[in-house]
């Protein structure tokens, strides 16, 4: 069974200011994918950044970064220039495949919020 | 592309009633799959397909039924509803299973359900 885990259920940031956002997973799978996922207030699930299991570099997109740190079961979302539209709920996934299945687990989430 | 689909938007059922939400995608994609969302739970996957004609539980599979007839259509189905299944349904394609690519699941805009 996998499991991810958002210890910061809310998060505020200053406007223009770079805020991370925690996640460690726990896997028993050596091939896996990480996923971070934006929720806004309207509720839609809208897909950030992507990081490989065996990927040597960090993904970005754009103003987002995945620290991945492996051995410690990481990935950590870092993003830079906060704006008001990032105040939104964030959610981390781990997802795995084998022997035919194929599951993405998400955290409880986290909620940030973009201060002024 | 309308992307992933899901009728209807709002639902209001008393216990016992039974009801199909629908999820359709034009994508083309072979994996699909339901979660449902409560306060401070995140997401929890209910019930996935890998293709048509193939299904699997997820983690929260009791009281909901799926079948995959088609690529485009994932519904599913509450048999008798229960005051504990009001969640905020969502339905999520991606191309295959494999955590190697960038396989991007693809969310629906989801569908409140409130059962009396």
């Amino acid at each position: 069974a996998q499991k991810i885990t958002q210890t910061q259920p809310g998060m505020f940031v200053q406007e223009k200011e770079a805020v991370t956002l925690d996640c460690t997973y726990d896997t028993s799978d050596p091939s896996y994918g990480l996923f971070w996922y934006k929720q806004p207030s309207s509720g839609e699930m809208i897909f950030l950044i992507y990081q490989g299991s065996y990927d040597q570099q960090n993904a970005t997109e754009g103003r987002y970064s995945l620290n991945f740190q492996k051995a410690r079961k990481s990935a950590n979302l870092v993003i830079s220039a906060s704006q008001l539209g990032d105040s939104a709920m964030y959610f981390c996934g781990v997802s795995n495949s084998g022997a035919g299945s194929y599951q993405l687990t998400f955290g409880k989430g986290t909620k940030l919020s973009v201060i002024p | 592309n309308a992307g992933v689909t899901q009728t209807p938007k709002f639902q209001v059922l008393k216990t016992g009633q039974s009801m199909t939400l629908q999820c359709a995608q034009d994508m083309n994609h072979e994996y699909m799959s339901w979660y449902r969302q409560d306060p401070g739970m995140g997401l929890r996957l209910i019930h996935y397909s890998v293709g048509a004609g193939i299904t699997d539980q997820g983690e929260v599979p009791n009281g909901y039924n799926v079948s995959r007839s088609t690529t485009e259509d994932f519904p599913l189905r509450l048999l008798s509803a229960a005051p504990s299944q009001t969640s905020v349904y969502f339905c999520a394609s991606s191309y295959s299973g494999l955590p190697r690519s960038q396989e991007t699941q693809y969310f629906g805009p989801g569908t409140r359900l409130l059962v009396l």
